[in-house]
């Protein structure tokens, strides 16, 4: 049964970082992808990009280029979102999902979220 | 930028059925653009509902179905029932590698 499990909830300064961890288990970790969505308050869905670990791959939308890192550790199975610069706008609830991509893309399974809260 | 738009509202009935479209600022939906479905409900991650325009996620009811309509992708609810009553946001590929939700729409079953 696949399982994301992300890393528990931040509360950060603006101009500060935060590293979101995403741990993946029971399936192929290095056969998918894995994207991060956010969800501001009150917000919609805003996918920010993904790393591909089957070629390590990345593509971040242009919203987030410049400020957003995603990385994984094959062997730890665990992939990680970094923020960069973190405004007040940055609060959100952080969701790692697993990517299928191919002739049926998609995002299949859903870690539990981490709510990121940034604030002086 | 090309925006992906969707109703922000919409209303059913009990029992009815409903239709939640997913179109372009400019442009067409078409099956290459590969739309997918999710539904949330508060404090929830989101729930993979349709991907490849009609293909149903595991048990996923079959009331939710996914077309093409006109230049739109489709999500119809059969038989819409109370626990329908979330937010549903739909995902078109724009290129190879990056997708793009929609804003959102938010049902209300009454």
């Amino acid at each position: 049964q696949v399982h994301l499990v992300q890393s528990g909830a931040e509360v950060k300064k603006p101009g500060a970082s935060v590293k979101v961890s995403c741990k993946a288990s029971g399936y192929n970790f290095n056969n998918f992808g894995i994207t991060w969505v956010r969800q501001a308050p009150g917000q919609g869905l805003q996918w920010m990009g993904w790393i591909n670990l089957y070629n390590g791959n990345k593509d971040y939308t242009q919203k987030f280029r410049g400020r957003v890192t995603m990385t994984a550790d094959t062997s730890a199975t665990t992939a990680y979102m970094e923020l960069e610069s973190l405004r007040s706008d940055d609060t959100a609830v952080y969701y790692c999902a697993r990517d299928v991509r191919g002739d049926d893309p998609r995002f299949d399974n859903w870690g539990q979220g981490t709510l990121v809260t940034v604030s002086s | 930028q090309t925006v992906v738009t969707q109703e922000p509202s919409f209303s059913v009935s009990p029992g009815g059925t409903v239709t939640l479209t997913c179109g372009l600022s400019s442009g067409s939906v078409s099956t290459n653009y590969y739309p997918s479905w999710y539904q949330v409900t508060p404090g929830q991650p989101p729930r993979t509902l349709i991907y490849n325009t009609n293909i149903r996620s595991s048990g996923v009811p079959n009331r939710f179905s996914g077309s093409i309509l006109g230049n739109k992708a489709a999500l119809t609810i059969a038989g819409a029932q109370a626990e329908d009553e979330c937010d549903y946001y739909c995902v078109l590929y724009m290129h190879p590698a990056i997708a793009v939700f929609g804003g959102g729409t938010k049902l209300t079953v009454l």
